[in-house]
């Protein structure tokens, strides 16, 4: 059974405290690696994919990068408008399960001014 | 471009009333269609998946059912509602490999 787990489940930092968000997961053949961030009361939108470890993805202060068992989700001199939840998923590449993902718990992360 | 629509926003249901969420795509023809549910502390769940009209996969066995009567529409139901109904239930359309595009998500209250 595929798994993810997200770590810290909430983190506070100041505006310009720069820190990591880690996801550690377990999948039967990786098909990929997803971020999405969540504001409160609305879906997840999707921030990034990763396919295959020593990959790096990034989108202003947000870079996300793989290895064979975790991503991270660095964030650098963050603003209190990247509070948010952020959701980590995976994607088995085979079996009957390559039509899902299974998403972990998230990190609420709060940044304040 | 693709839109996802889902209603109604809030509901609030007494126990063993029955249940009808509707969600709609516009934009895309045979999208994979999903229903998840996110409760306090449990994260997002998968309910039920759809890969075409009739075609519904289950993941957690419980009272509630979906059903895909058109192309673009997906429908989450249940005759009685339980309190660990409860939740956050959100319908997503799927795009590529694993790139979800989520509806606005509908709050249900079960009392």
């Amino acid at each position: 059974e595929d798994q993810v787990t997200q770590s810290p489940e909430a983190l506070r930092l100041q505006e310009g405290e720069s820190s990591s968000l880690n996801c550690s997961y377990t999948v039967s053949g990786l098909r990929g690696l997803f971020w999405y961030r969540q504001d409160p009361g609305k879906g997840p939108e999707f921030l990034f994919t990763l396919y295959s470890a020593g990959e790096e993805k990034e989108k202003e202060r947000l870079k996300a990068t793989l290895t064979k068992k975790e991503s991270f989700l660095h964030i650098t001199a963050p603003k209190p408008e990247d509070s948010a939840t952020y959701l980590c998923a995976v994607q088995a590449g085979s079996g009957g399960s390559n039509y899902k993902l299974t998403f972990g718990k998230g990190t609420l992360l709060t940044v304040n001014p | 471009s693709q839109t996802i629509h889902q209603w109604p926003a809030t509901l609030v249901q007494p126990v063993g009333s029955p249940l009808s969420l509707e969600c709609t795509v516009e934009g895309t023809s045979n999208p994979n269609l999903y229903w998840y549910r996110q409760a306090a502390g449990r994260g997002l769940q998968l309910l039920f998946y759809s890969v075409g009209i009739g075609q519904i996969s289950s993941e957690v066995p419980q009272n509630l059912s979906a059903s895909r009567p058109q192309d673009r529409q997906f429908i989450l139901s249940s005759k009685k509602l339980l309190l660990s109904d409860s939740g956050f239930y959100l319908c997503a359309w799927m795009r590529g490999v694993g790139k979800l595009f989520f509806g606005s998500g509908t709050q249900l209250s079960v009392l």
